[in-house]
C-alpha cells in the first residue's frame, strides 16, 4: 500500500453504544486489511484482519468490512466496554511483500 | 502461545550515545521488522531485519544511523546511534510466525526518552 487514511483521529462513545472506525486506501494492489488495537504501554495487539476476497468477517463483538470497489474498510465494534478503550490502527498490505502502510489512528473513548 | 519480548522496555539516554534494542522470539519466524512510533503518532517502518545479512532499510532510514542485526530466526537487534531528542519514540519490533499469511506481531516496544 501507499496511502492509508484513518477517521475519526478521536471517537467517544457511551458504554454498550457501537463504534465505527473508517480506513482508504490507495493502492489497488492491496490485498490484506489488519486491525491493531494499542494500549498504554503497550504494543499493538492484532484484533481482526480480513482478505481481499471476502466482504465481512466477525469474531464476537468486533467486524470489518471491505469494499474493494471504493477502498474503504471499516472496523465496527459493538456492545462496546470501557475496556475498548485503546488506540486502533488500521493497515493495509500486499501478500508477498509483508510491507504494512498504517493508518493515523484512531483514540477510542468509552465513556461508563 | 508464542512470546515476543524486548529488552530494554524503556530507557533514558544523554544524547550523541547509542542503544541497542534486543528483540527475541520463542517460536520459528520468517520475517522481523522494526517499527518507530514517535509520540502520539502512528508506526513507521525502519527496516526489515534479514537472517545472516544486511537489513532491508525504508526511504529516510540509514544504516549508520540504524544497525541492524538477525543472527539467527529468533533474534534481532535495533542500534539507535549518536542519539539526539528526536529520537525520542518507541520503537517495536514485529514478526511474522512460520506458516502464517501476512500477519504481524508486535512485541512490547522500547521507550526511548533522550535527553
Amino acid at each position: 500500500g501507499e496511502n492509508v487514511e484513518q477517521h475519526p483521529s478521536t471517537l467517544s462513545v457511551q458504554e454498550g453504544d457501537s463504534a465505527v472506525i473508517k480506513c482508504t486506501y490507495s493502492d489497488s494492489a492491496s490485498n490484506y486489511f489488519p486491525w491493531y488495537k494499542q494500549e498504554l504501554g503497550k504494543g499493538p495487539q492484532l484484533i481482526i484482519d480480513i482478505r481481499s476476497n471476502v466482504g465481512e468477517k466477525k469474531d464476537q463483538r468486533i467486524a470489518v468490512t471491505l469494499n474493494k470497489t471504493a477502498k474503504h474498510f471499516s472496523l465496527h465494534i459493538t456492545e462496546t466496554q470501557p475496556e475498548d478503550s485503546a488506540v486502533y490502527f488500521c493497515a493495509d498490505s500486499t501478500s508477498g511483500t509483508y510491507k504494512y502502510i498504517f493508518g493515523t489512528g484512531t483514540r477510542l473513548k468509552v465513556l461508563a | 502461545s508464542a512470546v515476543i519480548s524486548q529488552k530494554p522496555s524503556r530507557d533514558i539516554c544523554q544524547r550523541g550515545t547509542s542503544l541497542t534494542i534486543q528483540c527475541q522470539v520463542d517460536s520459528q519466524v520468517t520475517m522481523m521488522f522494526w517499527y518507530r512510533q514517535q509520540p502520539g503518532q502512528s508506526l513507521t517502518l525502519i527496516a526489515t531485519a534479514n537472517q545472516g545479512s544486511e537489513a532491508t532499510y525504508e526511504s529516510g532510514f540509514v544504516i549508520d544511523k540504524f544497525p541492524i542485526s538477525r543472527p539467527n530466526l529468533t533474534f534481532s537487534t535495533l542500534t539507535v546511534s549518536n542519539m539526539s531528542p528526536e529520537d525520542s519514540s518507541i520503537y517495536l519490533c514485529s514478526v511474522v510466525f512460520e506458516g502464517g499469511f501476512n500477519e504481524q506481531f508486535f512485541g512490547p516496544g522500547t521507550r526511548l526518552t533522550v535527553l
